[in-house]
């Protein structure tokens, strides 16, 4: 597609629900990433996938979140168990191998209730 | 750690020029600017790569000393369309397309 599609936009979740939140990276792009932003603050990063390999996951803040890109294109992050410090904007960003910058989605906006 | 961006926030008239300052503490290999809108995404703006190269873009322009682990950013005749909040991204991994820790934002306001 022309740019990075994030669903859904908006997401309420009752603490303890488990949650999936989807990417979709512009096509061709090989690197793909997620980032959590709080209200204010700058993206913070999560994880990083080039292709279907998850390279990075250092930012996962506990064993709670987890990623997958089984097939090198759409992503999902799975959040278990929802706690109120989870509520954040979840930001998914792609990358071409030779470009560099990042192009962003829109954002999933969680909110743990 | 988290990059150190200064000042915090910003009012300029339109047609006046601001410079927003990023630090970092790590030895960086790249530099990466966004602007963000409220309730957006981060837009690109640009990236330096390690090289102490200065880049241009429009009217804003930007400078990476690696030395110094610093960046600038540098918005000249400032239009309306400018405002919002400035992020840096630094990157240490010698890839392209590596993770990047942001710094803490700096927000630009242009008025009439």
């Amino acid at each position: 597609g022309a740019g990075v599609s994030q669903s859904p936009r908006y997401k309420v979740a009752k603490r303890g629900q488990d949650v999936a939140l989807r990417c979709d990276p512009i096509s061709g792009h090989v690197s793909l990433f997620w980032y959590q932003q709080a209200l204010g603050q700058g993206p913070e990063f999560l994880t990083y996938f080039q292709n279907e390999a998850q390279l990075d996951k250092s930012g996962l803040p506990s064993d709670r979140f987890f990623a997958e890109r089984p097939e090198g294109s759409v992503s999902t992050l799975k959040i278990q168990r929802t706690q109120q410090e989870d509520s954040a904007v979840y930001l998914c960003a792609s990358s071409s191998r030779w470009a560099g910058g990042y192009t962003f989605g829109s954002g999933t906006r969680l909110t743990v209730v | 750690q988290q990059p150190v961006q200064s000042p915090q926030a910003v009012i300029l008239r339109e047609g006046e020029d601001a410079v927003i300052n990023c630090s970092s503490s790590k030895a960086l290999y790249s530099v990466h600017w966004y602007r963000q809108k409220h309730g957006e995404a981060p837009v690109f703006l640009m990236i330096l790569l390690k090289g102490g190269e200065q880049k241009g873009h429009d009217k804003i322009s930007a400078s990476f000393n690696e030395k110094k682990q610093q960046s600038s950013l540098y918005l000249t005749a400032s239009q309306l369309s400018y405002s919002g909040t400035y992020f840096c991204g630094t990157g240490i991994n010698t890839g392209t397309a590596s993770k990047l820790t942001f710094g803490t934002g700096t927000r630009l306001q242009v008025t009439l």
